[in-house]
């Protein structure tokens, strides 16, 4: 199985800050990485499939990148509303793995 | 609007099934895989199994966690796909989603099961 690391699993950062979340897989994925953002009590929704295409409504400070194995999400000028975990997910081989996620709080 | 809606979630005793159901609207049902995906309380998201369209033979495949004990099938005809979870164990406590394809663009609200005696 792919296995897809998180990092950091955790961070504290301000309104207005920039932050990368990055995602490293056990092996070459192809690009086939999707990334998620789940609030508290709420499903997650999808904000860039694959790797830097962002979905329809998803502000343009999110960004995507990477290739391979390493990919990088990067929320330029956080917003309250980004204060969420993430997570990526690879989607090249069964079974669909997820990274461990990212918890983004408010410093 | 697209539109998943989990049902069929509750409280299981260990050995147990469910049968949990995830009916959808607003886009071509039948031409779409559907995943299920869970999350225990506090924990990250899990892949639990696919099923793909009848273009693609309704090939399934599964996490190695519920394997041999969760079967995903789906009824076209009523736009609704199944998760069938026999042998359940307490480690299988969680929110259960539904998603459309392998990108996962749409979720629905989830639906909770607790294996517990």
């Amino acid at each position: 199985d792919i296995q897809m690391i998180q990092s950091p699993s955790s961070l504290s950062a301000s309104v207005g800050d920039s932050v990368t979340i990055t995602c490293r897989a056990s092996q070459n994925i192809n690009n086939y990485l999707n990334w998620y953002q789940q609030k508290p009590g709420k499903a997650p929704r999808l904000l860039i499939s694959p790797v830097s295409n962002l979905q329809s409504e998803v502000p343009s400070r999110f960004s995507g990148s990477g290739s391979g194995t390493d990919f990088t999400l990067t929320i330029s000028s956080l917003q309250p509303e980004d204060f969420a975990t993430y997570y990526c997910q690879q989607t090249y081989n069964s079974p669909l793995t997820f990274g461990g996620g990212t918890k983004v709080e408010i410093k | 609007e697209v539109q998943l809606v989990e049902s069929g979630g509750g409280l299981v005793q260990p050995g147990g099934s469910l049968k949990l159901s995830c009916a959808a609207s607003g886009f071509t049902f039948s031409g779409s895989a559907m995943h299920w995906v869970r999350q225990a309380s506090g924990k990250g998201l899990e892949w639990v199994g696919r099923i793909r369209s009848r273009a693609n033979s309704y090939g399934t495949a599964y996490a190695a966690s519920v394997k041999d004990r969760f079967t995903i099938s789906r009824d076209d005809s009523k736009n609704t796909a199944y998760l069938q979870m026999n042998s359940l164990k307490t480690e299988d406590t969680a929110v259960y989603y539904c998603t459309r394809g392998s990108s996962s663009d749409f979720w629905g609200q989830g639906t909770l099961v607790t294996v517990s005696s």
